[in-house]
Protein backbone atom coordinates (compact mmCIF):
# COMPACT_ATOMS: atom_id res chain seq x y z
CA UNK A 1 0.00 0.00 0.00
CA UNK A 2 0.79 3.60 -0.95
CA UNK A 3 1.72 5.80 2.27
CA UNK A 4 3.51 6.94 4.76
CA UNK A 5 5.19 5.50 7.48
CA UNK A 6 6.93 6.90 10.45
CA UNK A 7 8.96 4.58 12.87
CA UNK A 8 8.96 4.00 15.99
CA UNK A 9 5.34 4.90 17.40
CA UNK A 10 7.21 5.62 20.92
CA UNK A 11 10.39 6.80 21.23
CA UNK A 12 12.46 7.80 24.77
CA UNK A 13 15.29 10.14 25.08
CA UNK A 14 17.32 10.68 27.81
CA UNK A 15 19.18 14.03 28.92
CA UNK A 16 21.52 14.91 26.81
CA UNK A 17 20.58 12.35 23.90
CA UNK A 18 20.18 12.41 20.16
CA UNK A 19 17.52 10.79 18.60
CA UNK A 20 16.32 10.31 14.99
CA UNK A 21 12.80 9.48 14.01
CA UNK A 22 12.41 7.83 10.76
CA UNK A 23 9.44 9.34 7.69
CA UNK A 24 9.27 7.14 4.74
CA UNK A 25 7.00 7.50 2.09
CA UNK A 26 6.46 5.62 -1.37
CA UNK A 27 3.86 7.87 -3.29
CA UNK A 28 6.99 9.47 -5.18
CA UNK A 29 5.86 12.82 -3.51
CA UNK A 30 8.84 15.51 -4.09
CA UNK A 31 8.24 17.29 -1.35
CA UNK A 32 8.07 16.52 2.65
CA UNK A 33 7.84 17.76 5.82
CA UNK A 34 8.29 17.30 9.85
CA UNK A 35 5.79 18.94 12.60
CA UNK A 36 5.78 19.15 16.12
CA UNK A 37 2.59 19.50 17.82
CA UNK A 38 1.63 20.11 21.29
CA UNK A 39 -1.56 20.17 22.99
CA UNK A 40 -3.89 23.11 22.66
CA UNK A 41 -1.73 24.42 19.70
CA UNK A 42 -1.20 24.07 15.71
CA UNK A 43 0.87 22.02 14.28
CA UNK A 44 4.35 24.13 13.87
CA UNK A 45 7.12 23.44 10.81
CA UNK A 46 10.25 22.52 11.85
CA UNK A 47 11.98 21.35 8.34
CA UNK A 48 10.69 21.00 5.01
CA UNK A 49 12.37 19.95 1.83
CA UNK A 50 11.40 20.24 -1.65
CA UNK A 51 14.07 18.07 -3.34
CA UNK A 52 16.64 15.61 -2.70
CA UNK A 53 19.59 16.83 -0.85
CA UNK A 54 18.09 19.91 -0.08
CA UNK A 55 15.83 21.40 2.98
CA UNK A 56 15.05 24.45 4.77
CA UNK A 57 14.33 25.76 8.13
CA UNK A 58 10.49 26.21 9.59
CA UNK A 59 9.14 28.17 12.17
CA UNK A 60 11.09 26.03 14.83
CA UNK A 61 13.90 24.67 13.32
CA UNK A 62 16.57 25.14 16.81
CA UNK A 63 17.42 21.86 17.91
CA UNK A 64 16.52 19.91 15.16
CA UNK A 65 18.64 18.75 12.58
CA UNK A 66 17.29 16.44 8.88
CA UNK A 67 18.71 14.78 5.92
CA UNK A 68 17.40 14.30 2.25
CA UNK A 69 19.07 11.50 0.81
CA UNK A 70 16.74 9.76 -0.58
CA UNK A 71 13.32 10.81 -2.42
CA UNK A 72 11.81 8.37 -0.11
CA UNK A 73 13.50 9.50 3.55
CA UNK A 74 13.31 12.40 5.56
CA UNK A 75 14.56 11.79 8.92
CA UNK A 76 14.31 13.83 11.69
CA UNK A 77 16.89 14.07 14.23
CA UNK A 78 16.36 15.84 17.94
CA UNK A 79 19.33 17.14 19.14
CA UNK A 80 20.29 17.82 22.88
CA UNK A 81 20.29 21.25 21.78
CA UNK A 82 16.39 20.81 22.06
CA UNK A 83 15.53 22.10 25.35
CA UNK A 84 11.73 20.65 25.70
CA UNK A 85 11.94 17.60 23.24
CA UNK A 86 8.68 15.99 24.42
CA UNK A 87 5.94 16.25 21.82
CA UNK A 88 3.96 14.60 18.98
CA UNK A 89 6.28 14.92 15.88
CA UNK A 90 4.45 14.66 12.49
CA UNK A 91 6.03 13.87 8.99
CA UNK A 92 3.90 14.72 5.98
CA UNK A 93 4.42 14.80 2.33
CA UNK A 94 2.62 15.64 -1.16
CA UNK A 95 3.72 16.26 -4.86
CA UNK A 96 4.35 20.05 -5.66
CA UNK A 97 3.42 20.11 -9.27
CA UNK A 98 1.40 23.21 -9.99
CA UNK A 99 3.48 24.87 -6.58
CA UNK A 100 0.47 25.30 -4.39
CA UNK A 101 -2.76 23.39 -5.03
CA UNK A 102 -1.98 19.51 -4.10
CA UNK A 103 -3.11 17.68 -1.08
CA UNK A 104 -0.78 16.78 1.87
CA UNK A 105 -0.91 13.44 3.10
CA UNK A 106 0.39 12.64 7.18
CA UNK A 107 1.96 9.47 8.92
CA UNK A 108 0.60 8.10 12.23
CA UNK A 109 3.59 10.16 13.83
CA UNK A 110 6.06 9.59 16.97
CA UNK A 111 5.76 10.44 20.25
CA UNK A 112 8.77 11.47 21.78
CA UNK A 113 9.57 11.44 25.90
CA UNK A 114 12.22 12.86 27.97
CA UNK A 115 12.77 10.87 30.56
CA UNK B 1 0.91 37.16 8.90
CA UNK B 2 -1.65 34.64 8.17
CA UNK B 3 -3.30 33.31 11.38
CA UNK B 4 -5.97 30.54 11.48
CA UNK B 5 -8.37 29.94 14.26
CA UNK B 6 -10.81 27.52 14.74
CA UNK B 7 -13.97 27.80 17.53
CA UNK B 8 -14.94 26.44 19.43
CA UNK B 9 -11.85 24.38 21.03
CA UNK B 10 -14.20 21.80 21.97
CA UNK B 11 -17.88 20.52 21.06
CA UNK B 12 -20.37 17.88 22.66
CA UNK B 13 -23.27 17.08 20.82
CA UNK B 14 -25.86 13.69 21.09
CA UNK B 15 -25.55 11.18 17.96
CA UNK B 16 -27.54 11.75 15.07
CA UNK B 17 -27.66 15.69 14.99
CA UNK B 18 -25.86 18.05 12.28
CA UNK B 19 -23.44 20.20 13.42
CA UNK B 20 -20.87 22.88 12.08
CA UNK B 21 -17.15 23.24 12.94
CA UNK B 22 -15.65 26.88 11.81
CA UNK B 23 -12.33 27.79 10.57
CA UNK B 24 -11.79 31.64 10.07
CA UNK B 25 -8.54 32.80 8.30
CA UNK B 26 -6.86 36.14 8.24
CA UNK B 27 -5.87 36.90 4.75
CA UNK B 28 -7.60 35.43 1.85
CA UNK B 29 -4.29 35.10 -0.69
CA UNK B 30 -4.61 31.43 -0.39
CA UNK B 31 -4.12 28.27 -2.84
CA UNK B 32 -6.61 26.01 -1.06
CA UNK B 33 -7.88 24.96 2.34
CA UNK B 34 -7.41 21.27 3.62
CA UNK B 35 -9.59 19.51 6.55
CA UNK B 36 -8.13 16.90 8.70
CA UNK B 37 -9.07 14.62 11.45
CA UNK B 38 -7.34 13.17 14.22
CA UNK B 39 -8.15 10.46 16.53
CA UNK B 40 -6.13 10.26 19.88
CA UNK B 41 -2.42 9.46 19.47
CA UNK B 42 -2.68 8.94 15.61
CA UNK B 43 -2.18 10.85 12.45
CA UNK B 44 -3.71 13.30 10.18
CA UNK B 45 -6.42 11.95 7.82
CA UNK B 46 -7.15 14.53 5.30
CA UNK B 47 -10.68 14.50 4.89
CA UNK B 48 -11.67 17.40 2.15
CA UNK B 49 -9.43 19.90 0.16
CA UNK B 50 -10.93 23.10 -1.23
CA UNK B 51 -9.29 24.70 -3.52
CA UNK B 52 -9.07 28.97 -3.54
CA UNK B 53 -11.52 28.86 -6.74
CA UNK B 54 -14.04 26.12 -5.02
CA UNK B 55 -16.72 27.32 -2.84
CA UNK B 56 -17.36 24.03 -1.27
CA UNK B 57 -16.08 20.04 -1.21
CA UNK B 58 -18.31 16.81 -0.29
CA UNK B 59 -17.42 13.37 0.98
CA UNK B 60 -20.15 11.47 1.72
CA UNK B 61 -21.64 13.11 5.10
CA UNK B 62 -19.36 15.74 5.08
CA UNK B 63 -19.45 18.99 3.22
CA UNK B 64 -16.96 22.06 3.88
CA UNK B 65 -17.46 24.91 1.96
CA UNK B 66 -15.00 27.93 1.87
CA UNK B 67 -15.79 32.24 1.54
CA UNK B 68 -12.33 33.46 1.02
CA UNK B 69 -13.59 37.20 0.99
CA UNK B 70 -15.00 36.97 4.80
CA UNK B 71 -11.63 34.46 5.72
CA UNK B 72 -13.88 31.77 6.67
CA UNK B 73 -14.71 27.39 6.17
CA UNK B 74 -16.92 25.35 7.39
CA UNK B 75 -16.95 21.74 7.90
CA UNK B 76 -20.89 20.36 8.00
CA UNK B 77 -20.94 16.61 9.37
CA UNK B 78 -24.62 15.56 8.92
CA UNK B 79 -26.03 12.60 11.27
CA UNK B 80 -23.37 12.52 13.43
CA UNK B 81 -22.36 8.77 14.96
CA UNK B 82 -19.76 8.20 17.96
CA UNK B 83 -17.34 7.22 15.16
CA UNK B 84 -17.16 10.81 14.28
CA UNK B 85 -15.45 11.75 17.51
CA UNK B 86 -11.66 12.94 17.26
CA UNK B 87 -10.04 16.32 16.90
CA UNK B 88 -11.30 17.92 13.60
CA UNK B 89 -8.02 20.41 11.98
CA UNK B 90 -7.79 23.29 9.33
CA UNK B 91 -4.87 24.43 7.44
CA UNK B 92 -4.65 27.03 5.01
CA UNK B 93 -1.70 26.94 1.79
CA UNK B 94 -0.71 30.45 1.66
CA UNK B 95 0.80 32.17 -1.21
CA UNK B 96 3.39 34.17 0.81
CA UNK B 97 4.94 31.26 3.14
CA UNK B 98 6.76 29.26 0.05
CA UNK B 99 3.24 26.70 -0.15
CA UNK B 100 3.14 26.25 3.65
CA UNK B 101 0.17 25.02 5.32
CA UNK B 102 -0.67 27.20 8.87
CA UNK B 103 -2.49 25.64 11.26
CA UNK B 104 -5.19 26.25 13.52
CA UNK B 105 -5.50 24.44 16.80
CA UNK B 106 -8.71 22.33 16.15
CA UNK B 107 -11.98 21.41 16.98
CA UNK B 108 -12.38 18.19 19.50
CA UNK B 109 -15.89 16.90 18.65
CA UNK B 110 -17.76 14.59 21.28
CA UNK B 111 -20.55 12.77 19.93
CA UNK B 112 -22.47 11.04 22.42
CA UNK B 113 -24.05 8.12 21.72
Amino acid sequence: DGGITQSPKYLFRKEGQNVTLSCEQNLNHDAMYWYRQDPGQGLRLIYYSQIVNDFQKGDIAEGYSVSREKKESFPLTVTSAQKNPTAFYLCASRITGNRGNTEAFFGQGTRLTVV
Amino acid sequence: KQEVTQIPAALSVPEGENLVLNCSFTDSAIYNLQWFRQDPGKGLTSLLLIQSSQREQTSGRLNASLDKSSGRSTLYIAASQPGDSATYLCAVRTMDSNYQLIWGAGTKLIIKP
